[in-house]
């Protein structure tokens, strides 16, 4: 059974216009991450909610945000997607902030 | 955050047993060290974590020094699905206690 899911798989969209990418899951964890993943690169960690607390990276664009509206959701949205923002976009969740990372399977952002 | 420092690349053949090597100076009392693997357009998958001494699943050992400032995963018997990125964290601990990647090693194994 998926534990971290991520809708949609693969998202296009054009130069930009704003886009959101979902993710859910199913095992009640207190913290979700937001990573993007460019080719060849590690993943670079944009932000991370514990609860209802939201936590950014300091290099991370103003362009990126997030909404948790509840304990499964997470959402990120960017808002004006350039061509550089072209990346996997993962999404991860943990009980606490020592604990392993769960990982979804990925958004792979094309921008047009 | 401690950082951490590995191989770009290692190369094996399969049924060798592979040891990864990661260097993490810094690391800091409360730090828990942890592996993940990455498969193309795949998330990251959890392998093993230690803080000290040895720790065996059934996929992976981690040996860990007593400095612990740096740490081993191995992998025995590698076969050909075990070609991947292998990170190497190190973190967790406290309120602050996120895991920051670092490069990886991207394992290739030869048949």
């Amino acid at each position: 059974d998926a534990m971290v899911i991520q809708n949609p798989r693969y998202q296009v969209t054009q130069f930009g216009k704003p886009v959101t990418l979902s993710c859910s899951q199913t095992l009640n964890h207190n913290v979700m991450y937001w990573y993007q993943q460019k080719s060849s690169q590690a993943p670079k960690l944009l932000f991370h909610y514990y609860d209802k607390d939201f936590n950014n990276e300091a290099d991370t664009p103003d362009n990126f945000q997030s909404r948790r509206p509840n304990t499964s959701f997470c959402f990120l949205d960017i808002r004006s997607p350039g061509l550089g923002d072209a990346a996997m976009y993962l999404c991860a969740t943990s009980r606490d902030l020592a604990g392993v990372e769960f990982f979804g399977p990925g958004t792979r952002l094309t921008v047009l | 955050l401690a950082k951490t420092t590995q191989p770009i690349s290692m190369d094996s053949y399969e049924g060798q047993e592979v040891n990864i090597t990661c260097s993490h100076n810094n690391i800091a009392t409360n730090d828990y060290i942890t592996w993940y693997q990455q498969f193309p357009s795949q998330g990251p998958r959890f392998i093993i974590q230690g803080y000290k001494t040895k720790v065996t699943n059934e996929v992976a050992s981690l040996f860990i020094p007593a400095d612990r400032k740096s740490s081993t995963l191995s992998l025995p018997r590698v076969s050909l699905s075990d070609t991947a990125v292998y990170y190497c964290l190190v973190g967790g601990s406290g309120n602050t206690g996120k895991l920051i990647f670092g490069q990886g090693t991207t394992l290739q194994v030869k048949p």
